[in-house]
C-alpha cells in the first residue's frame, strides 16, 4: 500500500531561520497537499500541487511537487512563531477524485522568538 | 459560515458503551469523511461518503459505522467501544480536492 513518510519528525529553528520539511511518497503521487495543524485543533489546507515540478507560494510558505521523486517539499522563508504547529502531507492515492487520501504522520515545527 | 462543526468535543466511554460522533457542514460539499488520529500515525481514513445516500470504507473501519443523514450531516458511530478506539476524530468535506476539517473530537475509551 502506498505511504508517505515525512522528515524531520520534528524541528525546532529559531525565528528568522528558513526551514524545510520533506515528503516521499512510496508510489505515483496523484496530487499532494499540504496542511497545517495547530496543537489540539483541525487541519487548515495551505496548498495543493499536481503536475510535476509544480511550485505555489502562499505567504512565506513555498511548496514544490517533484513528480519524478515522489516527493514534495515545503520550505518556509523566515520562520515566525505563527508558523509553529504540525505540518502534514497528504495524496491521492489514484487519480479517481481523492476520495482516499492518505497522510503522513507530520512534522512538529517549533520556533523559537 | 460555520464550516465543519463538530460534537462533542471531549468523550470518555468506559469499554463497551457506544456513542454516536456528530459532523455537519454548510458549505454544500458532496463528499464528505471521518479520519482518525493516533501518534506517530498521521490521520486514517475510517468511512467516507462521496455524495448523499452513499458510503464506502477508508482504510481502518473496524469497529464503526456511518450514516449520511443528508448533504450536511455525516454521523459516526462506536457501538462498543473498545480501548483501541481512543483517538482523536475529525471530520472533513471537500471541495476540488481541498478537505475543510472540523475541530475534532477526543474520545477516550477505558
Amino acid at each position: 500500500s502506498q505511504e508517505l513518510e515525512q522528515s524531520p519528525q520534528s524541528l525546532i529553528v529559531q525565528e528568522g531561520k528558513n526551514l524545510t520539511i520533506n515528503c516521499t511518497s512510496s508510489k505515483t503521487l496523484y496530487g499532494l497537499y499540504w496542511y497545517k495543524q495547530k496543537y489540539g485543533e483541525g487541519l487548515i489546507f495551505l496548498m495543493m500541487l499536481q503536475k510535476g515540478g509544480e511550485e505555489k507560494s502562499h505567504e512565506k510558505i513555498t511548496a514544490k511537487l517533484d513528480e519524478k521523486k515522489q516527493q514534495s517539499s515545503l520550505h518556509i522563508t523566515a520562520s515566525q512563531p505563527s508558523h509553529a504547529g504540525i505540518y502534514l502531507c497528504g495524496a491521492d492515492k489514484d487519480n479517481t477524485g481523492g476520495f482516499k487520501t492518505i497522510f503522513g504522520a507530520g512534522t512538529r515545527l517549533f520556533v523559537k522568538a | 459560515n460555520a464550516g465543519v462543526t463538530q460534537t462533542p468535543k471531549f468523550q470518555v466511554l468506559k469499554t463497551g458503551q457506544s456513542m454516536t460522533l456528530q459532523c455537519a457542514q454548510d458549505m454544500n460539499h458532496n463528499s464528505m469523511y471521518w479520519y482518525r488520529q493516533d501518534p506517530g500515525m498521521g490521520l486514517r481514513l475510517i468511512y467516507y461518503s462521496a455524495s448523499e445516500g452513499t458510503t464506502d470504507k477508508g482504510e481502518v473501519p473496524n469497529g464503526y459505522n456511518v450514516s449520511r443523514l443528508n448533504k450536511r450531516e455525516f454521523s459516526l458511530r462506536l457501538e462498543s467501544a473498545a480501548p483501541s478506539q481512543t483517538s482523536v476524530y475529525f471530520c472533513a468535506s471537500t471541495r476540488v480536492g481541498e478537505q475543510y476539517f472540523g475541530p475534532g473530537t477526543r474520545l477516550t475509551v477505558t
